[in-house]
């Protein structure tokens, strides 16, 4: 099974509005990652946030780690219809810092 | 500079043919991946390498093989294709390595899509 699951599977806004995401683990992780993905296309890295951290920014990324739940959350902030994409969560394992595991992903939709 | 190639783009095969993905990264990257993602789902790890000559196998590694022959290159091979395989492959690449400095987040391809009749 899957590393990383994400909740909820699809999520649809109004523009101008903020967007959670979260991701669960299982195993004990060195960092935890958030990729986007436009339909039809490969994967882009958004933001990288290490097991020692709690929070990290990007722009109108946020970005939390709870490692005692063993989950994730990313927030988006004031939505445009350029956020509509699929956003996945990857793990990068404690125990094999080079096997990168990734979440099924939450399907993201802005209304205008 | 062109990051991650894959080639082909797009294949159909009939059952039980055989073929071979190929990835290709000029970043000199040490660890390269290969990952399926079906229509709705996230991305598997098929198979991955840390480098030239070392492959290992990731959570769906059945069916497929792997070779790392050259750091730039990383390919995936399909014995005798089956139905079960039509899906988006995408290789990705990481900077890895001991003493690397760049941040290890994944460079994508574009994504190879394979349909098996």
């Amino acid at each position: 099974s899957q590393q990383g699951e994400e909740d909820p599977q699809a999520l649809s806004i109004q523009e101008g509005e903020n967007a959670t995401m979260n991701c669960s683990y299982k195993t004990s992780i060195n960092n935890l990652q958030w990729y986007r993905q436009n339909s039809g296309r490969g994967l882009v890295h958004l933001i990288l946030i290490r097991s020692n951290e709690r929070e990290k920014h990007s722009g109108r990324l946020r970005v939390t780690l709870d490692t005692s739940k063993k989950s994730s959350s990313l927030l988006i902030t004031a939505s445009r219809a350029a956020d509509t994409a699929s956003y996945f969560c990857a793990t990068v394992p404690y125990s094999s810092a080079s096997k990168i595991i990734f979440g099924s992903g939450t399907r993201l939709s802005i209304r205008p | 500079n062109a990051g991650v190639t894959q080639t082909p783009k797009f294949r159909v095969l009939k059952t039980g043919q055989s073929m071979t993905l190929l990835c290709a990264q000029d970043m000199n990257h040490e660890y390269m991946y290969w990952y399926r993602q079906d229509p709705g789902m996230g991305l598997r790890l098929i198979h991955y390498s840390v480098g030239e000559g070392t492959t290992a196998k990731g959570e769906v590694p059945d069916g497929y093989n792997v070779s790392r022959l050259k750091k730039q290159n990383f390919l995936l091979g399909l014995e005798s294709a089956a139905p079960s395989q039509t899906s988006v492959y995408f290789c990705a690449s990481i900077p890895g390595g001991r003493g690397s400095t760049g941040a290890n987040v994944l460079t994508f391809g574009a994504g190879s899509r394979l349909t098996v009749l």
